[in-house]
């Protein structure tokens, strides 16, 4: 399909690891991306990976991506209240300046 | 650091009013991009810029026009307003280095109904 899917939902309790999972639609995008947007807010950059890349690191953050099977995941460690918000996978299609494609969203609800 | 800017952040208009949201970065970024966002729906995109001197159409472009009127500026018009654009819109801008991942920059968003 044309789409990128996610999820909608995924409730956790604080401090087990979340993993949000997205499946994207062009095996020849070039950067994979991972936003967050809380209430009321614009959309903050997480992280991203290039797609020679099969995993990234950023502190409480995993990225990881199966290219054969297009699919991605972000894995946050020890999640906290704070990290309630809704989460974005989006795949840039062409090449440079080329279109950012979005899943619909995952809200991530952390439970005390 | 301002980043991108988008106005207004509020409006409410009248079904056939026309009325333009204004985008402006000050990254010295050559791509721009015009979002929506619609509940359960995630963001699609509406026009984008490659670079100055040129659009092209996104995933959702009837309804819209845009002018890419310098390097900074990226404007969105509704030349007649309808209840089906009620929807938050936001305005972007990228890179082209791919050391920092051609990221994309967001701006705050602007809630547009249409009554």
């Amino acid at each position: 399909g044309e789409d990128v899917e996610q999820s909608l939902f995924l409730s956790v309790r604080e401090g087990d690891s979340s993993v949000i999972n997205c499946t994207y639609t062009d095996s020849s995008s070039t950067y994979l991306y991972w936003y967050k947007q809380e209430p009321g807010a614009g959309l903050q950059l997480l992280t991203y990976i290039f797609s020679n890349m099969d995993m990234k690191q950023d502190q409480r953050l995993t990225v990881l991506l199966n290219k054969k099977d297009k699919h991605l995941s972000l894995r946050i460690a020890d999640t906290q209240t704070g990290d309630s918000a809704i989460y974005f996978c989006a795949e840039r299609r062409g090449s440079i300046g080329g279109k950012l494609i979005f899943g619909q969203g995952t809200e991530l609800s952390v439970k005390p | 650091n301002a980043g991108v800017t988008q106005t207004p952040k509020f409006q409410v208009l009248k079904t056939g009013q026309s009325m333009t949201l204004q985008c402006a970065q000050d990254m010295n970024h050559n791509s721009m991009y015009w979002y929506r966002q619609d509940p359960g729906m995630g963001l699609r995109l509406i026009y984008y810029s490659a670079s100055e001197g040129t659009t092209d159409k996104g995933e959702v472009p009837n309804g819209y026009n845009v002018s890419r009127l310098n390097k900074r500026e990226f404007s969105l018009r509704l030349e007649s307003a309808a209840p089906s654009q009620t929807s938050v819109y936001f305005c972007a801008s990228s890179d082209s280095g791919q050391s920092s991942g051609n990221t994309i920059y967001f701006g705050e968003g602007s809630w547009l109904t249409v009554v």
